[in-house]
């Protein structure tokens, strides 16, 4: 089975603070992905990465970086954390660019006072 | 971009009763999937759907990829309480992205 772990389940940042999300995928798989999810809008592509060392800009990149070093990691950056930015982090991963089969962690619920 | 209406947007029915959800788009996809998320949880992988007109099923979910490639369906059949959750389609298109519908809540009434 493929298994996505998240960092943490919970998380509680104050303002203007820098966070990192982290998400590891056991499958070798080369694909990964961040997306937030917000009530009414759905989920949203944040970046995705097709290798190490490379990223692409999802729908809703502003605000956000990646880091991709090792192709089992994933970390989501969030360079000075602002209340719009609560919401359920959600990472995924997929075999390869042309597979559709993303699987999900199981979230990461940020909160920004 | 490419959308996805998913309708209906919620359902509360009594247990037993069969569900069904549909999910259309303006442009063509490649594959279908179908996902069901819990509360709290990060979404899981129900059935993914190939070819247009095949018709899959995983336990009590059917799901069909229309011929037209710019819709598809998911039924349940005597649901039970443990459907309970919310459910997305999701298309890929030609451009190796996602694009998921807003999601189902489904809610069961023992």
């Amino acid at each position: 089975d493929v298994k996505v772990t998240q960092s943490s389940r919970y998380l509680v940042k104050r303002t203007g603070e820098k966070v990192f999300l982290e998400c590891v995928q056991d499958m070798d798989h080369e694909n990964m992905f961040w997306y937030r999810q917000d009530p009414g809008l759905g989920l949203r592509l944040i970046y995705f990465s097709y290798d190490v060392k490379m990223k692409e800009k999802g729908d809703i990149p502003e605000g956000y970086s990646v880091s991709r070093e090792k192709k089992e990691r994933f970390s989501l950056i969030l360079e000075s954390a602002s209340t719009n930015q609560t919401s359920m982090y959600l990472c995924a991963s997929s075999l390869y660019r042309a597979a559709s089969e993303q699987y999900f962690g199981p979230g990461t619920r940020l909160t920004v006072t | 971009g490419q959308q996805l209406n998913q309708s209906p947007q919620s359902m509360f029915i009594q247990e037993g009763e069969d569900v069904s959800m549909n999910c259309t788009s303006s442009s063509i996809f490649n594959t279908w999937l179908w996902y069901k998320q819990d509360p709290g949880e990060g979404p899981v992988l129900l059935i993914a759907l190939y070819k247009a007109g095949e018709l899959t099923s995983n336990g009590r979910l059917t799901a069909q990829f229309g011929i037209t490639r710019k819709d598809s369906f998911l039924n349940i059949s005597a649901s039970i309480p443990s459907d309970v959750g919310i459910y997305f389609c999701a298309g890929l298109g030609s451009n190796y992205k996602l694009t998921f519908g807003k999601g189902t809540l489904l809610t069961v009434n023992p």
